[in-house]
């Protein structure tokens, strides 16, 4: 089947330092694989996303590789701000049904303090 | 232009008690699904509508209805609510065929 692990939370960082939440996954086929981050209180935004092997996706000073090899799509950040404060949710996804249904990972919780 | 809009944010019943959800999106997209969000648990697929007049079961569709009313809006239906289904609800909505979701604030359900 088709399923998403991620580092379990809470992440707590301090301003300034290095960021990586781990994401490996399981999926039939080449799934698009995404970053979607939740600030509280509101919905999920798409962060940064990679449609096929070694393409790497970024914004916002985030990146992940597609790392078919690993079955992996680690989110790293070389400097975290008290504003990159959220959950942060891997996803693939998976067609069906004439829809491209996204298959979600528990979410990582990430607090940086000043 | 508003994205994709939820009503009402908050929302508390008594075991038993129906309710409708509502969702509407303005970018004239094709699909429209929704999610449950619960503790430890990441974002469950309820339901979802490939595209106006279609309607399909997700992960989780026991206790739910849904209906496509027209393109632009999707609504989801507790018949008779229970205490499993406090959670938090999403709405999301995507071009036919594209792969990037777009999400609401979501509705915040407790059931009593």
């Amino acid at each position: 089947g088709n399923s998403v692990t991620q580092m379990e939370g809470p992440v707590t960082l301090s301003e300034e330092a290095f960021l990586t939440i781990n994401c490996t996954y399981t999926a039939t086929g080449y799934p698009s694989l995404f970053w979607y981050v939740q600030y509280p209180g509101e919905g999920l935004q798409l962060l940064l996303k990679a449609t096929k092997a070694d393409d790497k996706g970024s914004n916002k000073g985030f990146e992940a590789t597609y790392r078919k090899e690993t079955t992996s799509f680690h989110l790293e950040k070389g400097s975290v701000q008290v504003s990159d404060s959220a959950v942060y949710f891997c996803a693939l996804s998976v067609t069906q049904g004439g829809s491209e249904k996204l298959v979600f990972g528990k979410g990582t919780k990430l607090t940086v303090n000043p | 232009n508003a994205g994709v809009t939820q009503t009402p944010k908050f929302q508390v019943l008594k075991t038993g008690q129906s309710m409708t959800l509502q969702c509407a999106q303005d970018m004239n997209h094709n699909s429209m699904y929704w999610y449950r969000q619960d503790p430890g648990m990441g974002l469950r697929l309820i339901y979802y509508s490939a595209s106006e007049g279609t309607t399909d079961k997700g992960e989780v569709p026991n206790g739910y209805n849904v209906s496509r009313l027209n393109k632009r809006e999707f609504s989801l239906r507790l018949e008779s609510a229970a205490p499993s289904q406090t959670s938090v609800y999403f709405c999301a909505s995507s071009e036919w065929g594209a792969d990037t979701q777009y999400f609401g604030p979501g509705t915040r359900l407790t059931v009593l």
